[in-house]
């Protein structure tokens, strides 16, 4: 099964400012079949991001994901006080489409 | 609009059963696969099963394979969850999800609010 590992676990940022998180495969992600998920308190995970970099419908073009192989990335350009959550990636090139541990990203 | 209702959690004993339903309205049910993941309390998201739309193939993970049967009805837009010999480790919330195309290997589009199961005695 591939692994997926984010870092950091936490990340404390301000609004307005940018926000960095990574994921890593214990093996390359075919065809960049990996996604982010977004989760706030109490509510079901969000999609943002699939196939590695394209933004899923109604997603605000701060968020952006990058990445191949076994690196990967999502980056919020400047952050508003609603992109204060849970952010997890996935991988679905290969069962089990395992997900990553998540990061925190807190004021 | 898509929209995706769990039903079927509860409490129940360790090595008991429950079926969760997911009904499905807002989009051609069939062309879709779907998934279940599940969140244990204050911990991640685990993804458990998928099935694509013609329910011909399924997949599992490790941790549930054996025990859980994934399984849909096209005729009623309803995903199902089977889950025999329940253990404490599976308590949480199932989210049904439908992915965004037919086969398994694609994103999770669109997620359900949740069903809890909790396994205890």
């Amino acid at each position: 099964e591939i692994v997926l590992t984010q870092s950091p676990g936490t990340l404390s940022l301000s609004p307005g400012e940018r926000a960095t998180l990574s994921c890593r495969a214990s093996r390359s992600v075919s065809s960049s079949y990996l996604a982010w998920y977004q989760q706030k308190p109490g509510q079901a995970p969000r999609l943002l991001v699939f196939g590695a970099s394209s933004r899923a419908t109604g997603i605000p073009d701060r968020f952006s994901g990058g990445g191949s192989g076994t690196d990967f990335t999502l980056t919020i350009s400047r952050l508003e006080p609603e992109d204060f959550a849970v952010y997890y990636c996935q991988q679905y090139g290969s069962s089990p489409y395992t997900f990553g541990q998540g990061t925190k990203l807190e004021i | 609009e898509v929209q995706l209702l769990e039903s079927g959690g509860g409490l129940v004993q360790p090595g008991g059963s429950l079926r969760l339903s997911c009904a499905a309205s807002g989009f051609i049910f069939s062309n879709y696969a779907m998934s279940w993941v599940r969140q244990a309390p204050g911990k991640g998201l685990e993804w458990v099963s998928a099935i694509g739309g013609s329910g011909g193939s399924t997949y599992y993970a490790d941790s549930v394979k054996g025990r859980f049967t994934i399984s849909r009805d096209n005729s009623k837009n309803t995903l199902y969850l089977q889950m025999n010999s329940l253990r404490a480790e599976d308590t949480a919330v199932y989210y049904c999800a439908k992915l965004s195309v037919k086969a398994v290997a694609a994103d999770l589009e669109y997620w359900g609010q949740g069903t809890l199961v909790t396994v205890s005695s």
